[in-house]
């Protein structure tokens, strides 16, 4: 089994339906993070969670929330999807060291039309 | 500002040959180096890192080189395989920050040539 498990791998949906995108980890870790990625762009931090009381805003964080339901799963919610938000999106966690960087789920492919 | 940057977007490289990917970063506190492999379909994985207090780290065919004193970071990939064709990212961290995130580069996709 994977370290890091991202539900669904692929998903279309329609402008203005909420989404949500689901990782689960069995690393242990206590971080989690999500990202976005836009071809010929490198990865953009949506959000991040160092443990489950804490929740963190990254660069490109509107239009998104994200829920941590325990050390080992973090959601990723699009209220209304819109087209711009057509990417891959990924899960990460990684260690309270930063040591051994991040560790990826395979990611999930998001088309809203 | 911070940036994690790669010269060359796209590499070409013959079967066999060897592979040198390369990465500037312009954050001279940044302490701690990472390069990721990114097969199509699949997630960033981990192939070498690399602390500030040293210059060099090599791996199985991968070797990490850091130069401090003009903040570049180079992956060399030894006998290139067909395989090894992907994106490649670097990235760059500050450990012990207490807030510390990763930046990445945007990557240089590797192409092996038969």
């Amino acid at each position: 089994d994977a370290d890091v498990t991202q539900t669904p791998r692929n998903r279309i949906t329609k402008t203005g339906k909420r989404i949500m995108l689901e990782c689960s980890q069995t690393k242990g870790h206590d971080r989690m993070y999500w990202y976005r990625q836009d071809p010929g762009l490198g990865l953009q931090l949506i959000y991040y969670s160092f443990d489950v009381k804490d929740i963190n805003k990254g660069e490109i964080s509107d239009g998104y929330s994200v829920s941590r339901q325990a050390q080992a799963k973090f959601s990723l919610s699009l209220e209304s999807a819109i087209p711009n938000q057509t990417a891959l999106y990924f899960c990460a966690t990684s260690d309270s060291t930063g040591m051994g960087g991040y560790t990826f789920g395979s990611g999930t492919r998001l088309t809203v039309v | 500002g911070e940036s994690v940057g790669l010269h060359l977007p796209t590499l070409s490289v013959q079967e066999g040959d060897n592979s040198i990917i390369n990465c500037a970063y312009s954050n001279s506190a940044s302490d701690y180096f990472i390069w990721y492999k990114q097969e199509s379909g699949k997630g960033p994985q981990f192939i070498i890192d690399i602390r500030s207090n040293m210059d060099k780290r090599q791996g199985q065919r991968v070797t990490v080189l850091l130069n401090k004193t003009v903040k570049h970071l180079s992956l060399q990939i030894a006998a290139t395989q067909p395989g090894d064709s992907a994106v490649y990212f670097c990235a760059e961290n500050i450990l012990g920050w207490g807030d510390d995130k990763i930046i990445f580069g945007k990557g240089t996709r590797l192409h092996i040539l038969p």
